[in-house]
Order: C-alpha cells, then structure tokens, then sequence
C-alpha cells in the first residue's frame, strides 16, 4: 500500500535554529498538507499547498514557516527560526482527489532545546 | 465549520462489536462525514467516510442516520490494536481548499 514517508522522524534542534523537515508524499496525490501535533493536544492544521501554491493556512503558519515542493516529489517545512513552542510532532499528509480522504506520514518529532 | 460532537472516551472487550456515535447537528448537504483514528505514537488513519448511505469497508462500517445529524462508526470485532483515538470529521466537497479540523475524538480502550 502506498505510503507518506517523513524525515527524519525525530529532530533535536537549538533555539533559534532552523529546520527542514521532509515529506515524500505518494505520487499520485494532488493536495499536500502540513499538521502538528503538541505533546497530548489535537491535532493543529498548519497548512495545505495545491498546484504548487499554498491554497489555506491556520494562523499558527507564520512567516517563521514556509513550504516548498521543490521538485515534484518532496514537500518539505521550513522553520526559520525555531522557538520551544515549536516542539511537536509534525505530519505530512497527501490527498488524490476531493472528497477523498488523506494519507498521513508517521510524522517528524521536533525537539527545540 | 460544521463541528462533531463525541464522546471523551469509551471502553470494549476484546472481539466485542464498537459503537463509536458522532453527532453533527450542523451537518450540510455536501459535508461529508470523515473518520480517523490515531494510534498511540502515530499519525492519524484513514478509516471511513460516507455522505448519506451506509459504507462498509474492511476496517469498519459507517451508519449515517437518516436525518444525517449523526453517525455511528461500527468496529464489528474490536482487537488490541484497535485501542486508539477515533476521530469524526466533516468535510464539504464543495471546498476544494478546505482542511479537516481534528477535535479531541474519542479514547478507545479494548481490554483483553
């Protein structure tokens, strides 16, 4: 069965650093989508990206954030300059066709000291 | 946003059947209604979802009530591994753009 695979699946990082997490969504799939997830919180929408363009994003996704889909497979997350807050676990999902549902990675735990 | 409303967590013998309700009050005619499920230390799962008729599929079956205010996701033999939170979502079809907004769901314990 297809699958979303993410890298690395876990992050230690200093305050102030960036981060790049990655995304390999399956290749088919249209609509990519960028989740979070705070230790024993819900899961946060952050931001979905269509037709290699962001199509809606929460207000957590602030300019310290950004995605790419630098060559038609990867989908990636920048974090400019990450803060502890940021410590979370971070899913990647990909999604064919409305009103389809979603495939989501294994996720990427970012650890900010 | 059309919300969910489900319980904070239910309990089940091992091999019993599972019925996990939902309510939408709110539902519209196009919002189609989404379950996932989040194992401990994963990412959400795809598992069902239906717009007005019962769907079976081989993970679960989904029964939308009449008036479409509710579902119910049914786990016909629940198993250890089916210990997780399950989460009822809505979607319209309409809205190409729109993402799905996870509430808190419902803890599932099965007990052996």
């Amino acid at each position: 069965e297809p699958e979303v695979t993410q890298t690395p699946s876990h992050q230690v990082t200093q305050m102030g650093q960036e981060v790049i997490l990655r995304c390999v969504p399956i290749s088919n799939h249209l609509y990519f989508y960028w989740y979070r997830q705070i230790l024993g919180q819900k899961v946060e929408f952050l931001v979905s990206f269509y037709n290699n363009e962001i199509s809606e994003k929460s207000e957590i996704f602030d300019d310290q954030f950004s995605v790419e889909r630098p060559d038609g497979s990867n989908f990636t997350l920048k974090i400019r300059s990450t803060k502890l807050e940021d410590s979370a676990m971070y899913f990647c999902a990909s999604r064919f066709l409305v009103p389809g549902g979603y495939t989501f990675g294994s996720g990427t735990r970012l650890t900010v000291v | 946003d059309a919300k969910t409303t489900q319980p904070n967590s239910m309990e089940s013998n091992e091999e019993e059947p599972v019925h996990l309700p939902c309510n939408h009050s709110t539902i519209s005619g196009t919002d189609y209604i989404h379950w996932y499920r989040q194992l401990p230390s994963q990412g959400p799962e795809y598992v069902i979802h239906g717009l007005t008729s019962n769907v079976n599929n081989r993970m679960a079956s989904l029964a939308i009530a009449e008036d479409r205010k509710s579902s119910t996701l049914i786990l016909h033999r629940a198993t250890l591994r089916d210990a997780a939170v399950y989460y009822c979502i809505l979607r319209d079809s309409d809205n190409y753009g729109q993402n799905f907004v996870f509430g808190p769901g419902t803890r599932l314990s099965v007990l052996p």
